[in-house]
């Protein structure tokens, strides 16, 4: 069965600092692997989504960035954090044969950036 | 960008109640989700809807395409129904979903 592992769970961070949130899915392959942000007292939001290894493609703009090193991990990385970008990560999978799959969430990191 | 509006913002039932959340949206869709989020944040899809109806133990959704309309229906609410319930859409275009804002769910006992 599929599977996704998201970590860490939890995260503090002074501001100016790197990230690194990784995901990976086992028990499928090429997935369709995204991630999305949710800020406090709003909605999910799409940051980052890929179809293969490489193959990166952002919808905000903003100071992250995402890599796809290997068809199964997903990293949301930045080089120094802002306040702003607290809020609840969560990475997401879909099958990439339909689109209209059902989606699989990670169980998401929660990041406050201090 | 589809634009996915949810109703009630927040609601509060008793045990035993019969709950409706609503969501309509703006442009055609390849699919509507409905998701669960419980206080510590973790999401689980309860359903994918293209057309009709689904059920899953107390829970019911319902999509009219036409409409662009998408309603989810708990039977017989318990506490631990207790959550936020969020509708999103996967566009004809693929790959990415929509959200809506979400319905936070209270059932008192």
């Amino acid at each position: 069965s599929q599977t996704i592992h998201q970590w860490p769970a939890t995260l503090v961070q002074p501001v100016g600092s790197p990230l690194s949130l990784e995901c990976t899915v086992e028990g499928t392959s090429n997935p369709n692997l995204y991630w999305y942000r949710q800020a406090a007292g709003r909605g999910l939001q799409l940051l980052f989504y890929s179809v293969g290894i490489g193959q990166i493609s952002s919808e905000v703009p903003q100071n992250l960035s995402a890599s796809r090193p290997q068809d199964r991990q997903f990293i949301l990385s930045s080089k120094k954090l802002l306040l702003s970008d607290s809020g609840f990560y969560l990475c997401a999978w879909s099958a990439p044969w339909d689109t209209a799959y059902g989606y699989t969430f990670g169980s998401g990191t929660r990041l406050t950036v201090v | 960008k589809n634009e996915v509006e949810q109703s009630p913002q927040n609601l509060t039932a008793q045990e035993g109640e019969f709950i409706t959340i609503n969501c309509s949206y703006s442009v055609g869709i390849s699919a509507l989700h409905w998701l669960q989020q419980h206080p510590g944040g973790g999401i689980v899809s309860l359903f994918m809807l293209s057309s009709g109806k689904k059920k899953h133990g107390r829970l019911i959704a319902t999509i009219n395409i036409q409409e662009k309309h998408s309603s989810l229906h708990i039977t017989a609410s318990h506490p631990r129904d207790s959550a936020v319930y969020i509708c999103a859409v996967s566009g004809n275009s693929g790959y990415a979903l929509n959200f809506g804002k979400g319905t936070s769910l209270l059932v008192t006992p």
